[in-house]
């Protein structure tokens, strides 16, 4: 039963150019979590969602991010005309069933803004 | 709002010592608590989950312990090893997501 899967594991833009993040859950699991780990912070909740619905979005920037779940395939974490500060790491976790469970991470991947 | 602070922030200890890694939550309502160890530029790994209706978990010689009543959990690492050096994090959920501490920083001295 393979892990969390994110890719890239490494991503480097350009400012004013999009970055998309993509995470696959683990078999079975229909909830999906981002966290996003800016230099030398803590893990930050983001966005929560289940397939195809935005449960929570509480630790979303109001602008530029937007994140998806579809029926089918990976979710997705876009970033719009990224900015020096959205250099960061940002993980993924999935669950089984509701927010109560314990949730498993991703890998993570590394956002670069030159 | 959730604050996790754990103490403390950086730890150096030499190698088979035993030591014990502190994390508070200013809201003790919470559902479950994780540890996990980050190595740099790496992701999260699980080390022990503690369930709600548990106190206390045990793996190898990683021991983690929660009291809810207080929002306070400890986790004890017994005969610390060079590869025990790494970050270690708190978290604890209660409702969507779970609240991360900033984490304590592990060095075990050959």
């Amino acid at each position: 039963n393979a892990g969390v899967m994110q890719n890239p594991r490494h991503l480097v833009r350009r400012r004013g150019q999009e970055a998309r993040l993509r995470c696959s859950p683990m078999k079975g699991h229909s909830h999906v979590y981002w966290y996003r780990q800016l230099p030398e912070e803590g893990l930050k909740f983001m966005v929560y969602l289940q397939k195809e619905n935005i449960i929570d979005e509480s630790g979303m920037p109001k602008e530029r991010f937007s994140a998806e779940f579809p029926k089918e395939g990976p979710s997705i974490l876009r970033i719009q005309q990224v900015v020096r500060g959205d250099s960061a790491a940002y993980f993924c976790a999935s669950s089984p069933t509701s927010s109560a469970d314990t949730q498993y991470f991703g890998p993570g991947t590394r956002l670069t803004v030159l | 709002k959730q604050e996790v602070t754990q103490i403390p922030a950086a730890l150096s200890v030499p190698e088979g010592e035993n030591l014990v890694l502190n994390c508070s939550f200013t809201d003790s309502a919470i559902y479950n608590l994780q540890w996990f160890r980050q190595d740099p530029g790496k992701g999260l790994t699980s080390l022990l989950l503690i369930q709600s209706s548990q106190r206390e978990q045990t793996s190898g010689r990683l021991n983690a312990s929660l009291d809810k009543s207080s929002g306070r959990s400890t986790l004890y690492i017994a005969a610390s090893q060079p590869g025990d050096s790494a970050t270690y994090l708190c978290a604890g959920n209660t409702g969507n997501q779970f609240y991360f501490g900033t984490g304590t920083s592990l060095t075990v001295i050959p």
